[in-house]
């Protein structure tokens, strides 16, 4: 079965810095990869997702993430962060349930808290 | 516009009393979930449904129940038995399920507290 881990619970950016927010995961083969954002009481919002192909994928409200595949990692980057970049970030792995994936096809991280400082 | 409806938004209620959770769909989605928040755990999943009149047990299902009578609508009972029924609850659907690369479609959440 596939596994995610995000290593860092909360990060503090000061706005107009750079951002890049860690994932790593664990899966035999090419894995489907996301990354959600979650503002405080709302639900899910996809950022972006990475199937084949390029490895730098490119999401909404300015964000990206690289795929790579000796690292096994997803990192999500943006150039410049704004104040209502302020959410929680989830990372999540996608395999078919017939390699081992979950009932839902994705398995969540824990999570990474943005805060940032003005 | 399409999107995943869940209501009430906040729900209070006393221990030992049952309480259904709404969700609505109109993405015309086969799949629907429901998520369990608490506070640096995540989401764990409950319940899902790959097809109307049919659900599958997820990581945490005891203490729920749910059913799926049309497509569009996944309701979840937060039965008395279960022990720590206080979280935040996410209803999400897909296109499909088992295939991994459907992207989640989430509601707004509804937040549950019993006292």
């Amino acid at each position: 079965a596939q596994s995610v881990t995000q290593p860092d619970i909360h990060i503090t950016v000061s706005e107009g810095a750079s951002l890049e927010l860690r994932c790593n995961y664990s899966y035999g083969a090419t894995p489907y990869l996301f990354w959600y954002v979650q503002s405080p009481g709302q639900g899910l919002q996809l950022l972006l997702k990475y199937f084949s192909g390029d490895t730098l994928v490119q999401g909404i409200k300015g964000f990206e993430a690289e795929f790579k595949r000796s690292q096994s990692s997803f990192n999500l980057r943006k150039p410049s962060v704004h104040w209502s970049d302020a959410a929680e970030y989830f990372c999540a792995v996608g395999a078919p349930m017939y390699s081992g994936g979950g009932a839902d096809g994705l398995t969540f991280g824990k999570g990474t808290h943005l805060i940032i400082q003005p | 516009d399409g999107g995943i409806t869940q209501s009430p938004k906040y729900l209070f209620r006393k221990e030992g009393q049952n309480v259904t959770l709404s969700c609505e769909q109109n993405l015309n989605h086969d799949a629907m979930y429901w998520y369990r928040q608490d506070p640096g755990q995540g989401l764990r999943l409950i319940y899902y449904s790959q097809i109307v009149n049919d659900f599958q047990k997820g990581d945490i299902a005891e203490g729920y129940s749910v059913s799926r009578e049309k497509k569009e609508s996944f309701p979840l009972t937060v039965t008395s038995a279960q022990k720590n029924p206080t979280a935040f609850y996410l209803c999400a659907s897909s296109k499909r399920t088992g295939d991994g690369n459907s992207p989640l479609h989430f509601g707004n959440g509804t937040r549950l507290t019993v006292t």
